[in-house]
Order: structure tokens, then C-alpha cells, then sequence
């Protein structure tokens, strides 16, 4: 099983949609959880960490299910400017940054 | 405005040939690091160094090489080595190197082989 896997997409979904990604993670002992957004040929900016208790940021819910070891990102009235690459970054506890691991990250279209 | 600097945008490199990736920071941080992102793929680290006059090899360092003389700086070479250079380069640097920092990273380097 691969560390980090995301679906890869593309997810295409009109505007005003909900759309929802998960990724699963391997490592029992990761700890910390991000989602990344990274548009095309551009670097990835970091969209929202993961809490275990779930956090909301306007439109963006992320979730972590530690029991079933999967993080995910709930994006609500999607607009075009939502159209992206998300990409699900873990890393083990107590570690350090040099040990994130990426996924391959899932592609985004949101459609007028 | 603080913030992480990739020179240049694009790159060529000849066959044998080393070339030079740019990397600058002006955040203050402690930590850098240098991914490579193929097609498809996920971002696979090649170095990182937590401190200044010092670095570590990640994954896939084979090819490569760096240095870190300067806190603000950490540019990485792409040596005659590295049989498939071809790909998109993206430096990030953190504040102190924990793992639940956020990173922040360069607008990245594409490099092509002639």
C-alpha cells in the first residue's frame, strides 16, 4: 500500500457544487495532516491543516478519521477560482518537515 | 514583502552539462528544502538542511548536490549525473524544521533537456 494515495481525478463539477476528496494514509503513527492547493505550473500553497476534531474555513471542511486512517477536504459552492490540484501532505509524529510525505494530489475543474 | 525566490523560471541543459538552480529566502528560517514534481507525480524531496553549513540528502539525491553557506540561501546543482533531469523544481523553507510547520515554497524552476 502506498503511503498517501488521493484520487487523482480530474473532478469535474459545475459551479456551486460540493465536492469531496479523501486520502488515505498508511502510516498509523502520522500525526500531522494538511491539504495543499496547487494551481497549474505554480508552487503549492497550504490551504488548511487538519485537526482531529475537523476544522471549517468558509467553504472548506477538512476531516480526519484516524481510525479508518483517511484525511478529507469537503469544498462547498465551489467556483471557478476553486479549480485546482489538492494535494494531501502527512507526516509520522514528532518528525520533522524533511519527512512529509505528498500525494500525488487530485485534479479539480470546476465548470461554469 | 517576505518570501522565497526561484531563478531563474525556466532552464536548458546540455547533455553533460551542470546547471544551477537559485533559491533565496528572506523569512529567517532555519529550514530549506529542494522537491522534485514529475507529471503525475507527488513531490519527492531531494535535500533539505536545518541549519546553516549544513544538509542532508532526502530520496532521490543521486545527481544532485547543494549548499547552505548562507541562512537565506540554498541553490542546488543539477550535476552530468542525473540521467533524467527533466522536471519541474520547487524549493520550500520552513521556520525551525518541526513537522507541523507549514512550508513555504519558490514559484519553482522547470528544467528541459536540449
Amino acid at each position: 500500500r502506498k503511503e498517501v494515495e488521493q484520487d487523482p481525478g480530474p473532478f469535474n463539477v459545475p459551479e456551486g457544487a460540493t465536492v469531496a476528496f479523501n486520502c488515505t494514509y498508511s502510516n498509523s503513527a502520522s500525526q500531522s495532516f494538511f491539504w495543499y492547493r496547487q494551481d497549474c505550473r505554480k508552487e503549492p500553497k497550504l490551504l488548511m491543516s487538519v485537526y482531529s476534531s475537523g476544522n471549517e474555513d468558509g467553504r472548506f471542511t477538512a476531516q480526519l478519521n484516524r481510525a479508518s486512517q483517511y484525511i478529507s477536504l469537503l469544498i462547498r459552492d465551489s467556483k471557478l477560482s476553486d479549480s485546482a490540484t489538492y494535494l494531501c501532505v502527512v507526516t509520522p509524529s514528532g518528525a520533522g518537515s524533511y519527512q512529509l510525505t505528498f500525494g500525488k494530489g487530485t485534479k479539480l475543474s470546476v465548470i461554469p | 514583502d517576505g518570501g522565497i525566490t526561484q531563478s531563474p523560471k525556466y532552464l536548458f541543459r546540455k547533455e553533460g552539462q551542470n546547471v544551477t538552480l537559485s533559491c533565496e529566502q528572506n523569512l529567517n528560517h532555519d529550514a530549506m528544502y529542494w522537491y522534485r514534481q514529475d507529471p503525475g507525480q507527488g513531490l519527492r524531496l531531494i535535500y533539505y538542511s536545518q541549519i546553516v553549513n549544513d544538509f542532508q540528502k532526502g530520496d532521490i539525491a543521486e545527481g544532485y548536490s547543494v549548499s547552505r553557506e548562507k541562512k537565506e540561501s540554498f541553490p542546488l546543482t543539477v550535476t552530468s549525473a542525473q540521467k533524467n533531469p527533466t522536471a519541474f523544481y520547487l524549493c520550500a523553507s520552513s521556520d525551525t524544521g518541526q513537522g507541523n510547520e507549514k512550508l513555504f515554497f519558490g514559484s519553482g524552476t522547470q528544467l528541459s533537456v536540449l
